[in-house]
């Protein structure tokens, strides 16, 4: 089974200043990754995902994200944070149906 | 995309009730449904896994007899918290998806708060 580990509980950002959300994952085999965000009280939207293919995945809201087999990692990154991007993130993993969560990161973009 | 609803976002109810709540896929079949539960500011637990036509399985340490689920239909997975306690409130997030692998599509949520 893969876990899933985001560094950084709460990460703070200025606007305009680089996103960059940590993960890693723990598997022998390279699970789907993906990255999902959520508001308070909103269930979970798909921001990107990683199955086959090209390693650097571009997702919605200018987010983007890369996977590399040799870290085990799929960090989130945006250029350019806006107000709007404040919210939780989680990253998450899984080779079948079900999904493992890392336990979220909390993004807060001060003006 | 694919839409997933559930019903209701809020609910409110006094110790010893049992609440129901129904999560359906929208526009897609989904022979699997997945619930989780979420604590504030945590992340998602799943709870258990939902099979169309089958029990459902739950994951370690999840009270099946507290947490019953039926997957009727193809659209349609339904979560009874029974004899509900005020440390059964949290956050109850469904998804599905249509294949083994694919984006998992989620419900917005329900609130339950048991007084």
């Amino acid at each position: 089974a893969q876990s899933v580990t985001q560094l950084g509980s709460h990460v703070s950002v200025s606007e305009g200043a680089l996103v960059l959300l940590r993960c890693n994952y723990s598997s022998s085999v390279p699970p789907y990754l993906f990255w999902y965000v959520q508001y308070p009280n909103q269930g979970l939207q798909l921001l990107l995902k990683y199955t086959t293919g090209a390693t650097l995945v571009k997702g919605i809201n200018g987010f983007e994200a890369e996977f590399k087999k040799s870290e085990t990692s799929f960090h989130l990154t945006k250029p350019s944070a806006h107000m709007s991007d404040a919210a939780e993130y989680f990253c998450a993993a899984g080779s079948g149906y079900a999904l493992n969560f890392g336990k979220g990161t909390s993004l807060l973009v001060t003006p | 995309g694919a839409v997933v609803s559930q019903h209701p976002s809020w609910v409110i109810c006094k110790s010893g009730t049992s609440v129901k709540i129904e999560c359906r896929s929208l526009d897609f079949q989904a022979t699997t449904m997945f619930w989780y539960r979420q604590f504030p500011k945590q992340s998602l637990m799943l709870m258990a896994t939902s099979n169309e036509g089958s029990k459902a399985t739950y994951e370690q340490g999840v009270e099946k007899d507290k947490f019953l689920i039926n997957h009727a239909s193809l659209t349609l997975s339904t979560l009874t918290v029974t004899s509900a306690h005020p440390e059964d409130s949290s956050f109850y997030i469904c998804s599905a998806s249509y294949r083994a692998g694919g984006e998992l599509f989620f419900g917005e949520g329900s609130r339950l708060t048991v007084l």
